[in-house]
This record gives structure tokens, C-alpha cells and sequence, in this order.
């Protein structure tokens, strides 16, 4: 089974600190899609950063970048500067080309305290 | 803004009672997809559709049903709803551009009593 493993449920930072989220997943396939997606409490889905499993560079959009370990099959997203506007449900997920689906991990909740 | 969006935004119905929803789309995208977050789980694909009149099943679709009739709309229907269908539902599409990103609609709260 293809599977997306967030070991953190919560966690909290200091405003203008770094943070880094864990995601591990679980697959045969060499060739997929990792996101990030973050959810305010507005409830609304955004994209944060996407990476492309067949890409040695690390994905950067603007203070978030990520550190994609395709071994390892792990995918931790670092948020630079934190800012209050951060404090959010992030979710890790991986498009698996086998079925063309989005498989979610459950979530990390993110306070970014002032 | 991927010009979706979801009717109705929340919903309160009787355990069986026959429930529809719908999701809409303005950008003519071939995928759409309906998931239901819980808490503790993430989101969850119900089913999806790959074009008109096709459709497919994902990890939870026991108790749901899909149409699909023109490439805008994707409804969701929920034949006889029960307690356990209470949630946020989602719609999605996925990006045409060979990412695979999906762009989410806002969102339906269904409470069932």
C-alpha cells in the first residue's frame, strides 16, 4: 500500500524562527510528484511547494524550501521567518503516477507564536 | 484561484436522507476529484473522474456515487446518508500542465443527525 507517514502532530514556533515538518511515504515507483499543501483555518487548500521525485535540486518558493531524500524517501518542508500568517494544517502529499491519486499524510498543526 | 467551486458550502441533513453535491469547475480541466477530511486522517479520496461519463473509485467509497455529465460539474451523491458521513468534503482538479497538482474548491461541512 502507498502510504504518507507526518510524524508530528503538532508543533509550534517562535515568530522569525525556522521550522522543518517531517514526511516520510512509501513506494516502488520511481517516478512521482511531492506537495505540500497548507490549510488555515479559513479551511481552504493552497499549494505551497512542489517537488519532482526525478529532480535532485530542492524545490524553493520564496521561505519555504524543502529537503527531498529520495532514499531515505523522506520530504521535510522548512519554513524560514516565520510568520504569523504560517500558523496552519500542513499537509504532506505524494501523486503517485500508478493511478494517477493523491495520497494525503494526516497532518501537522503549525502555531507560529509572536 | 482555479475557478472551482462547491454548492452548498455546509449542510445540516437527517441520517437517510439523500444527499448531493456539487462541485464546478470553470477551466474545462479533464480531472476532478471528491476527497472527505476527518480529523486524524488527512484527506481521503472518495472518487474521481477522468472525463465525461468516466469514473473511478478511491480508498473510501462505500456509501458514495459520482456523475459526471458535462466536463464543469462533478456531484457527489450520498444515496442514504449516515452518521459516519458527517465531514468536510472537497473537490478538486488537476492541473493540466503534466505537475499533477490538484487545486482544491473551499469546501462543504456536511452534518448528519
Amino acid at each position: 500500500a502507498q502510504t504518507v507517514t507526518q510524524s508530528q502532530p503538532e508543533m509550534s514556533v517562535q515568530e522569525a524562527e525556522t521550522v522543518t515538518l517531517s514526511c516520510t511515504y512509501d513506494t516502488s515507483e520511481n517516478n512521482y510528484y511531492l506537495f505540500w499543501y497548507k490549510q488555515p483555518p479559513s479551511r481552504q487548500m493552497i499549494l505551497v511547494i512542489r517537488q519532482e521525485a526525478y529532480k535532485q535540486q530542492n524545490a524553493t518558493e520564496n521561505r519555504f524550501s524543502v529537503n527531498f531524500q529520495k532514499a531515505a524517501k523522506s520530504f521535510s518542508l522548512k519554513i524560514s521567518d516565520s510568520q504569523l500568517g504560517d500558523t496552519a494544517m500542513y499537509f504532506c502529499a505524494v501523486h503517485y503516477n500508478q493511478g494517477g491519486k493523491l495520497i494525503f499524510g494526516q497532518g501537522t498543526e503549525l502555531s507560529v507564536k509572536p | 484561484d482555479a475557478g472551482i467551486t462547491q454548492s452548498p458550502r455546509h449542510k445540516v441533513t437527517e441520517t437517510g436522507t439523500p444527499v448531493t453535491l456539487r462541485c464546478h469547475q470553470t477551466e474545462n480541466h479533464r480531472y476532478m476529484y471528491w476527497y472527505r477530511q476527518d480529523p486524524g486522517h488527512g484527506l481521503r479520496l472518495i472518487h474521481y473522474s477522468y472525463g465525461v461519463k468516466d469514473t473511478d473509485k478511491g480508498e473510501v467509497s462505500d456509501g458514495y456515487s459520482v456523475s459526471r455529465s458535462k466536463t464543469e460539474d462533478f456531484l457527489l451523491t450520498l444515496e442514504s446518508a449516515t452518521s459516519s458521513q458527517t465531514s468536510v468534503y472537497f473537490c478538486a482538479i488537476r492541473s493540466g500542465t503534466g505537475t499533477n497538482e490538484q487545486f482544491f474548491g473551499p469546501g462543504t461541512r456536511l452534518t448528519v443527525l
